[in-house]
């Protein structure tokens, strides 16, 4: 399983953009990268997920660079209730996945 | 289309007791996932079942185990508990096998071993 690693937190201000950079170095050919959301007392929700490029939908925009050793999620315009734990997933599709320490998100107004 | 749901929410249980949690997925889902929360170890994964099979196993020990039935509902079961078996246990559904693809977690259960 490829290894990643992202900043244990960051803070940021309401209406701003937060850009959370995940590095995975061993990634492989077939692996995808996965983003959740995580409430507190709450399960993981999927955000966005791609292979290569930039990938976006209604919720945030996933820049994946040409050699794929890192990705940046973008959340645009945070607000209060953007405060999360946000992960960082590297896999196969069919395969297994490992949650690491996530990144603490704080917005504050 | 409801969510995933997991029974009970809540939970208190002994040390050397066994506790059973439920977990029915979203409707025409066919895989279901285990995961185990704690503070200190973060969220691991436990198992997957699709097509009432185990397909997957994470590094969890024997005590640990789980089933799934002809409508894709799963339950697991934790024999001997432990204090260290205190935790946020969450169950996931996705519509094909492998972690890999869009989850859908429950709310989880919070099982607490004294």
């Amino acid at each position: 399983l490829a290894k990643t690693t992202q900043p244990i937190s960051m803070d940021s201000y309401e209406g701003q953009e937060v850009n959370i950079t995940c590095s995975h170095n061993n990634i492989a050919t077939n692996d995808y990268i996965t983003w959740y959301q995580q409430f507190p007392s709450q399960g993981p929700r999927f955000i966005i997920q791609g292979y290569k490029t930039k990938v976006t939908n209604e919720v945030a925009s996933l820049f994946i660079p040409a050699d794929r050793k890192s990705s940046t999620l973008s959340l645009p315009r945070v607000s209060l209730s953007d405060t999360a734990v946000y992960y960082c997933l590297v896999g196969v599709r069919g395969g297994k996945l490992s949650f690491g320490a996530g990144t603490t998100v704080t917005v504050r107004a | 289309k409801a969510g995933v749901t997991q029974t009970p929410r809540y939970l208190i249980k002994t040390r050397g007791q066994q506790v059973t949690l439920s977990c029915s997925p979203i409707s025409g889902h066919r895989s279901v996932s285990w995961y185990q929360q704690t503070p200190g170890q973060g969220l691991q994964f436990l198992f997957e079942y699709f097509s009432e099979t185990q397909r997957n196993k994470g590094n969890f020990p024997g005590r640990f185990s789980g089933r799934q039935f002809s409508n894709s509902r799963s339950e697991m079961n934790v024999s001997t508990l432990e204090l260290g078996d205190s935790a946020l246990y969450l169950c996931a559904s996705s519509l094909l096998v492998g972690q890999g693809h869009e989850q859908y977690f429950g709310p989880g259960t919070r099982l607490t071993v004294t």
